[in-house]
């Protein structure tokens, strides 16, 4: 069955402390891999994904992942967070064809709580 | 903003009645998925629908059904609500077919609350 593991529920870091957010995939077949982020009162919304190509990919604000295939992992990076980073992020699938192309896994998402 | 309108933001039904959800989706998308979210948990696929037809169905039981209109809006409909339908209702619209991004475009969500 096709799941996404998301390892930390609540990260508290303080400005400038590196970020990175574990995410682990379980699916057959052809993935794409994305990473959401819901700012406090704001809706959904896309922080970066991968397709295919380059296993590193950067996305908005500073933020990149990286895929690697062997590990079934997309973790997420950023080097120096800021307070405007507090949001909740969450990892998400598809499969890469077809009709799965916009059935989305999502995983359970992790706060990130930066302190100024 | 992403250009999705969700209706009601909040209601709050008791059990056995039904509720009707509805989304307006971003100029141009012609596919509209709806998820639900319970809290603490992350956004689960119900289905989608792609050019009014339903293309793609979650683990959610016949009582949730849906509609999608030729200017591909669309509704979520539950019947015989149940205290565990407690949650936020997203939807999210997307270009599908050819050209598709695989981006999905959130909507602010309704919030169910069944007692």
């Amino acid at each position: 069955a096709q799941s996404v593991s998301q390892h930390n529920h609540h990260v508290i870091l303080s400005e400038a402390a590196s970020l990175e957010l574990g995410c682990n995939y379980s699916y057959g077949g052809t993935v794409n891999l994305f990473w959401y982020v819901q700012y406090p009162g704001q809706h959904l919304q896309l922080l970066l994904k991968y397709f295919s190509g380059d296993p590193l990919v950067k996305g908005i604000k500073g933020f990149e992942a990286e895929f690697i295939k062997s590990k079934f992992s997309f973790n997420l990076r950023k080097p120096s967070v800021q307070w405007s980073d507090t949001a909740e992020y969450f990892c998400a699938v598809n499969g890469g064809l077809g009709n799965n192309f916009n059935k989305f896994y999502f995983g359970s998402g992790t706060k990130l709580n930066v302190k100024p | 903003e992403t250009g999705v309108t969700q209706s009601p933001t909040h209601l709050i039904k008791t059990r056995g009645q039904q509720v009707t959800l509805r989304c307006s989706s971003q100029s141009g998308h012609n596919t509209v998925s709806w998820y639900q979210q319970a809290l603490g948990q992350g956004p689960q696929f119900i289905f989608q629908y792609y050019r009014e037809e339903e293309n793609g169905r979650g683990n959610f039981p016949p009582r949730f059904s849906g509609l999608q209109f030729p200017n591909y809006s669309s509704e979520l409909n539950v019947n015989a609500l149940e205290l565990d339908d407690s949650a936020l209702y997203l939807c999210a619209s997307s270009l599908g077919g050819q050209g598709a991004s695989g981006e999905l475009f959130f909507g602010e969500g309704s919030r169910l609350t069944v007692l």
